[in-house]
């Protein structure tokens, strides 16, 4: 499978624990995104990497969150201690400069 | 500032019944637009976009999409619904003109079909 792979695909955690996804995009794809989606909602978008820079971040990425691309290729992104507020898709997309974005399955993540 | 309000949170259409999904999108200037869809347990997946070529926007699966400047309108259309367009439906702007680079996306349809 060629496409962009997030895992887990779920994650149950209790309130105040850590998690972590990881995203690996499609080979060569300079671009990588994370988006969050909430229940009932579109996605809104987080942030985004080229190559290993991270080049914005949205203000709905407060501390608790941090994304990393170390090498370019895999990101992960890492919410500490959780909220029940935490709850939702995470999406993450990848491209080549700005051609079209390729989107995974998403991590759900369900804080309890 | 960029956004986009669909107008209808559920649709529900008789399969074989043309489709239509309603989109007004809010832009400082000229925006690149967007329709994708979400299936269950799937990625988002883009049906078409527009980019300020043509004004008609032909799509994956039979779908098509008008860009009214007038109306600051991007209806999403299908002539005859299948069973298996059931599925969330969003209405994506993007801030860079003629690219894709951090899509603002509606709240979505979602589109039921019913035999």
């Amino acid at each position: 499978d060629t496409g962009v792979s997030q895992n887990p695909r779920h994650k149950i955690t209790k309130r105040g624990q850590n998690v972590t996804f990881r995203c690996d995009p499609i080979s060569e794809h300079n671009r990588l995104y994370w988006y969050r989606q909430t229940l009932g909602q579109g996605p809104e978008f987080l942030t985004y990497f080229q190559n290993e820079a991270q080049l914005e971040k949205s203000r709905l990425l407060s501390d608790r969150f941090s994304a990393e691309r170390p090498k370019g290729s895999f990101s992960t992104l890492e919410i500490q201690r959780t909220e029940q507020g935490d709850s939702a898709m995470y999406l993450c997309a990848s491209t080549r400069d700005t051609g079209e974005l390729f989107f995974g399955e998403g991590s759900r993540l369900t804080v309890l | 500032a960029q956004s986009v309000t669909q107008l209808d949170s559920h649709v529900s259409v008789s399969e074989g019944t043309p489709v239509l999904l309603r989109c007004n999108y809010s832009s400082s200037y000229s925006p690149s637009l967007f329709w994708y869809v979400q299936h269950p347990n799937k990625g988002l997946q883009l049906l078409l976009k527009y980019t300020s070529a043509a004004t008609l926007v032909k799509g994956i699966n039979g779908f098509e999409a008008e860009f009214k400047k007038s109306e600051t309108s991007f209806h999403l259309t299908k002539p005859s619904a299948h069973m298996s367009d059931a599925a969330e439906y969003f209405c994506v702007v993007s801030p860079l003109s003629g690219g894709y680079n951090k899509l603002i996306f509606g709240a979505g349809t979602r589109l039921a079909v019913h035999p």
